[in-house]
């Protein structure tokens, strides 16, 4: 049982580049979201999903786009990499018929925008 | 979404309790009261929730103002281990977690 796991764990881009942050969780949660943490700040949420084929924003979406095809996976998509973008991200996850259950968060991934 | 206020950082001497304060003045009634805590260069992980009633579980104590405009999360003795940045989160039904800055604990051997 990994729980949640992420990858890559570090990155490099370059302005302008394309990647794709991926999150995977074996728990069978229905709601997933990524969250981006800038240096010495709290997390905010970019976007969630409470099943597959459901997505929705969170507090700065802009830059990013998501999709659910499946329950384990949840990747987060960079279209064009800006510097504003270079951060930490981490995907979450829990059941969502639970509401009041804990999260579960994953390592992260720190990207640096060159 | 309701916000919360906390104090920036706090000290700790090690093996002392702990008493981390939170404002949550415009708490709705189906919010829920999270903590969670960060340690350093690590997700996330979940401390405690409550509702109305204070809670106690193996890591922490969670007491609740009968008003619901304020809680105190409680270490009970604190180790170095326990440094870290503790967030207050309001969670409302459709389970989002809007994090703000948090307090830092350090804890002083």
């Amino acid at each position: 049982n990994a729980g949640v796991t992420q990858t890559p764990k570090f990155q490099v881009l370059k302005t302008g580049q394309s990647m794709t942050l991926q999150c995977a969780q074996d728990m069978n949660h229905e709601y997933m979201s990524w969250y981006r943490q800038d240096p010495g700040m709290g997390l905010r949420l970019i976007h969630y999903s409470v099943g597959a084929g459901i997505t929705d924003q969170g507090e700065v979406p802009n830059g990013y786009n998501v999709s659910r095809s499946t329950t384990e996976d949840f990747p987060l998509r960079l279209l064009s990499a800006a510097p504003s973008q270079t951060s930490v991200y981490f995907c979450a996850t829990y059941p969502y018929r639970v509401h009041y259950y804990e999260q579960y968060f994953g390592p992260g991934t720190r990207l640096t925008v060159t | 979404d309701a916000k919360t206020t906390q104090p920036n950082s706090m000290e700790s001497n090690e093996e002392e309790p702990v008493h981390l304060p939170c404002n949550h003045s415009t708490i709705s009634g189906t919010d829920y009261i999270h903590w969670y805590r960060q340690l350093p260069s690590q997700g996330p992980e979940y401390v405690i929730h409550g509702l109305t009633s204070n809670v106690n579980n193996r890591m922490a104590s969670l007491a609740i103002a009968e008003d619901r405009k304020s809680s105190t999360l409680i270490l009970h003795r604190a180790t170095l281990r326990d440094a870290a940045v503790y967030y207050c989160i309001l969670r409302d039904v459709g389970g989002k977690l809007i994090f703000g800055q948090g307090t830092e604990l350090s804890v002083k051997p």
